[in-house]
């Protein structure tokens, strides 16, 4: 099974300020990597697949990069909206798909 | 648009089976071209993967829940199933059912997810 690990578990950053997450694996998964916001009470939702491609309707200010085994996601500038838990998630090896454990962007 | 609505009890006592159904509206399940998946998420935890399952019902599952899952498809519904049988209290979480397309395995579109909470 890949492992996922993720880092930092938490980043403060202040809007208007560029947040960058990392995201490693344990074994090359290749660009199949995707990026997932999720809001408290909120399912996760699809911001980055193909590990640099947005989804639909996701803001130019969300982007992702890398290949491999470490790959980041920088937003540009946090927006009040921004502020949630991250996951990474690989769909290169399977079963099973395996999700990071997860970056919290906080208000700093 | 496509959306997904998990349903089924939010307690199920330990040692029993959790049943739960998702819904597709606005599409249909028998078009092809997308995998159904579960994926629970422990209370204030990450997102594990449980399984899938294609409308002809070809299933996959993560090895580590395989004895004891269940996935199914009713295509004359729209809809398809969790069994989770012999449940303990490390089974309490969030479910969630979610969408793939064939041939790209991250999810695409959520439900809204449903807590399942096992206790006496």
């Amino acid at each position: 099974e890949i492992v996922m690990t993720q880092s930092p578990a938490t980043l403060s950053v202040s809007p208007g300020e560029r947040a960058t997450l990392s995201c490693r694996a344990s074994q090359s998964v290749s660009s199949n990597l995707a990026w997932y916001q999720q809001k408290p009470g909120q399912a996760p939702r699809l911001l980055i697949y193909g590990a640099s491609t947005r989804a639909t309707g996701i803001p130019a200010r969300f982007s992702g990069s890398g290949s491999g085994t470490e790959f980041t996601l920088t937003i540009s500038s946090l927006q009040s909206e921004d502020f949630a838990v991250y996951y990474c998630q690989q769909y290169n090896n399977w079963p099973p798909r395996t999700f990071g454990q997860g970056t919290k962007l906080e208000i700093k | 648009q496509v959306q997904l609505q998990e349903s089924g009890p939010g307690l199920v006592k330990p040692s029993q089976t959790l049943s739960l159904t998702c819904t597709v509206s606005g599409g249909s399940i028998s078009s092809g071209g997308y995998y159904w998946s579960w994926i629970r998420q422990h209370p204030g935890k990450g997102l594990e993967w449980i399984g899938y399952i294609y409308y002809s019902g070809s299933t996959y599952y993560n090895p580590s829940l395989k004895s004891r899952v269940t996935i199914s498809v009713d295509t004359s519904k729209n809809q398809f199933s969790l069994k989770l049988s012999s449940v303990t209290a490390a089974d309490t979480a969030v479910y969630y059912c979610a969408r793939s397309q064939l041939g790209n395995w991250y999810f695409d579109l959520w439900g809204r997810g449903t807590l399942v909470t096992v206790s006496s």
